[in-house]
């Protein structure tokens, strides 16, 4: 199956930095990225659509000048957390669609902790 | 809006025993769907996808049937081992422009040597 990669697969930083995930589709090109978001035990929350070439579309309830997405190429979508919080900690995990299958495929997740 | 249910409560079954997972949907009857598999920590790993034009799809030891009048989709892994341990995550797709999934809430289960 395809590959998608993010990066890093965890991080620590203080309250009130900045911090950016980069997602990676390694052997297909996706028009369309999706970051999530989940809570432990939980299932998975869609925070936003990451469309390349233009603006993001983001879920009810999630502030796009705290998590702004960029997703200038076919391979790579970029999730930066601003401002961080301690209630921002979590697990954030991105997917790709590859065109041709209809198929969604999952990075390993990035690990969040805003101390 | 799509509601999707899959049993919240961990399945455990014998190793060699054939896993039976559930999800079920309401309102309208998606394009296609997805069955993943999420371990702790890591991101969902893709098993099989069904539209909704097939009856049944086969990978190897799974087996995905997707039924448009029951809103159910059954994933079946058979001869189960303990690796098979995990999350399961149905997903669900429209099918329109917006290219969004719908998940499930997602079944553990526990293949016990």
């Amino acid at each position: 199956g395809a590959v998608v990669s993010q990066h890093p697969s965890w991080v620590i930083c203080k309250s009130g930095t900045s911090v950016k995930i980069e997602c990676r589709s390694l052997d297909f090109q996706a028009t369309t990225m999706f970051w999530y978001r989940q809570f432990p035990k939980q299932s998975l929350m869609l925070m936003a659509t990451s469309n390349e070439g233009s603006k993001a579309t983001y879920e009810q309830g999630v502030e796009k000048d705290k998590f702004l997405i960029n997703h200038a190429s076919l391979t790579l979508s970029t999730l930066t957390v601003t401002s961080a919080h301690p209630e921002d900690s979590s697990f954030y995990i991105c997917s790709a669609r590859e065109q041709s299958t209809d198929t969604q495929y999952f990075g390993p997740g990035t690990r969040l902790t805003v101390l | 809006s799509q509601k999707i249910e899959q049993n919240s409560e961990a399945l455990n079954i014998q190793e060699g025993k054939t896993a039976t997972l559930t999800c079920n949907y309401t309102n309208y009857s998606p394009a296609y769907l997805q069955w993943y598999r999420q371990d702790p920590g890591r991101g969902p790993v893709f098993l099989l996808l069904i539209r909704e034009n097939e009856k049944e799809k086969r990978k190897e030891r799974l087996k995905v049937t997707f039924d448009t009048t029951l809103k159910q989709s059954l994933f079946h892994i058979t001869a189960s081992q303990p690796a098979d341990s995990a999350t399961y995550l149905c997903a669900l797709h429209k099918g329109n422009a917006g290219n969004m999934l719908t998940f499930g809430g997602g079944t553990r289960l526990m293949v016990k040597p």
